[in-house]
């Protein structure tokens, strides 16, 4: 059965650290990764994802993740955080099949401390 | 429309009557989920739909809840004799799933339900 665990439910960092969210997987064959926010009172937003290729994809507002294979880890990352990145973060994850379905991890809480 | 919309975006209900929760899709889109967020845990998938595929129905907590998707885009969510513990915020989301292609969904506001 296919799974994600977001094994942490609050990160606190402060301003101007950087920060890591960390996010493990488990689905069929080759997976297909992501990265949700929301924001207070806010929609859930795409981050990034992803599919093939380079193993540190690059995302919105100066995120990055980097996936690896063997961990079967797709840890979110920021140089330096700001206050602003203060959100809930989701990882969310999908087999290679074209009709599996995505599924989510249970979030986590970023606290940017200023 | 421009994006997803679900209605309505709040629901108070007493416990043992049936809701629907409806869910626009982004035109086009050829997958449509349905996820329910609940505080601690997380988003739960509950039903997903693929072109002509039949639906994924494994997340379904109990068979009071069902889903239909209507010419392949308005969907509805039904919880029959609704109980205290279904409520929560119910997410649609969508998105255009060409083969082999990872794609990114795009989320409605959701419909908070309050069951009394």
């Amino acid at each position: 059965a296919q799974s994600v665990a977001q094994p942490e439910d609050q990160v606190n960092v402060a301003e101007g650290n950087p920060l890591t969210v960390k996010c493990t997987y488990s689905v069929s064959g080759n997976p297909y990764l992501f990265w949700y926010v929301q924001y207070p009172n806010r929609g859930l937003q795409f981050l990034l994802k992803y599919i093939t290729g380079d193993n540190l994809v690059k995302g919105s507002y100066g995120f990055e993740a980097e996936f690896n294979k063997s961990q079967t880890s797709f840890h979110l990352k920021k140089p330096s955080a700001l206050v602003s990145d203060s959100a809930l973060y989701f990882c969310a994850a999908r087999g290679e099949n074209r009709d599996d379905k995505i599924i989510f991890g249970k979030g986590t809480r970023l606290h940017i401390l200023p | 429309g421009a994006g997803v919309s679900q209605s309505p975006s709040n629901k108070v209900t007493e416990k043992g009557k049936d809701v629907e929760l409806r869910c626009d899709p982004i035109s086009g889109h050829t997958a449509l989920y349905w996820y329910r967020q609940s505080l601690g845990q997380g988003l739960e998938f509950l039903i997903y739909f693929q072109g002509n595929s039949a639906p994924d129905k494994s997340g379904l907590p109990s068979d009071r809840f069902s889903a239909e998707r209507t010419g392949g885009s308005v969907s509805t969510l039904t919880i029959q004799r609704t109980q205290q513990e279904d409520s929560a915020v119910y997410l649609c989301a969508s998105s255009f799933r060409p083969r082999g292609i990872g794609e990114k969904l795009f989320f409605g506001s959701g419909t908070q339900l309050s069951v009394l």
